[in-house]
């Protein structure tokens, strides 16, 4: 089946910094990749996402970008703020279907110092 | 974004008792909801998938006479926790899923066994 890891599962970064987090799944049928933003006692809220026809996507200060030859996705966050911080996952599903399986990452725990 | 709710938000209840969780769409039908497990500083764990009209399929290792699940409408699945006990303490997350497999997340439901 697929398996998503992430790295860094930590990260800090001064406020106006940039953010990085990467993931690589392993299934090459996945075409579906979200990223969701979990703050503390919530449910994740979805950010961005992008699919498997489509090599990067921005959203303001948010961007992810997908290589699928190497199978890996990365989240990009530029001018962070300190409501930046919490913890992030990347995910990955195939197909449309609303019965598709996401398989989460093991999340990002992203700080911003001030 | 779409929009999910769960209720209650919190509950905590005597070892032996039976909790019940809702999860709701609100502006859209959902075929398909999710159902989650997540212990603290960890990822989400799928639970069981619930398709409306049909019995839930559960993921390997999880009870399905200790978390009845229900998907009564379009709009509405239903988590039951039977004769909780401690162990079962944690938070619990539904989603829903919106047209092309976009997954809206519920708040979350924390549930404290004594």
């Amino acid at each position: 089946g697929e398996n998503v890891e992430q790295h860094p599962s930590t990260l800090s970064v001064q406020e106006g910094d940039s953010a990085v987090i990467k993931c690589t799944y392993s299934d090459s049928a996945s075409n579906y990749f979200p990223w969701y933003k979990q703050e503390l006692g919530k449910g994740p809220q979805l950010i961005i996402d992008i699919r498997s026809n489509v090599g990067e996507k921005k959203d303001q200060r948010i961007a992810v970008t997908l290589n699928k030859t190497a199978k890996h996705f990365s989240l990009h966050i530029t001018e962070t703020q300190p409501e930046d911080s919490a913890v992030y996952f990347c995910a990955a599903t195939k197909g449309y279907s609303s019965a598709s399986k996401i398989i989460f990452g093991s999340g990002t725990r992203l700080s911003i110092r001030p | 974004g779409a929009v999910v709710s769960q209720h209650p938000s919190r509950v905590i209840c005597k070892s032996g008792t039976s909790v019940k969780i809702e999860c709701r769409s609100l502006d859209f039908q959902a075929t398909t909801m999710f159902w989650y497990r997540q212990f603290p500083k960890q990822s989400l764990m799928l639970m069981a998938t619930s398709n409306e009209g049909s019995k839930a399929t559960y993921e390997q290792g999880v009870e399905k006479d200790k978390f009845l699940i229900n998907h009564a409408s379009l709009t509405l699945s239903t988590l039951t926790v039977t004769s909780a006990h401690p162990e079962d303490s944690s938070f619990y997350i539904c989603s829903a899923s919106a047209p092309r497999g976009v997954e809206f997340f519920g708040p979350g439901t924390r549930l404290t066994v004594l």
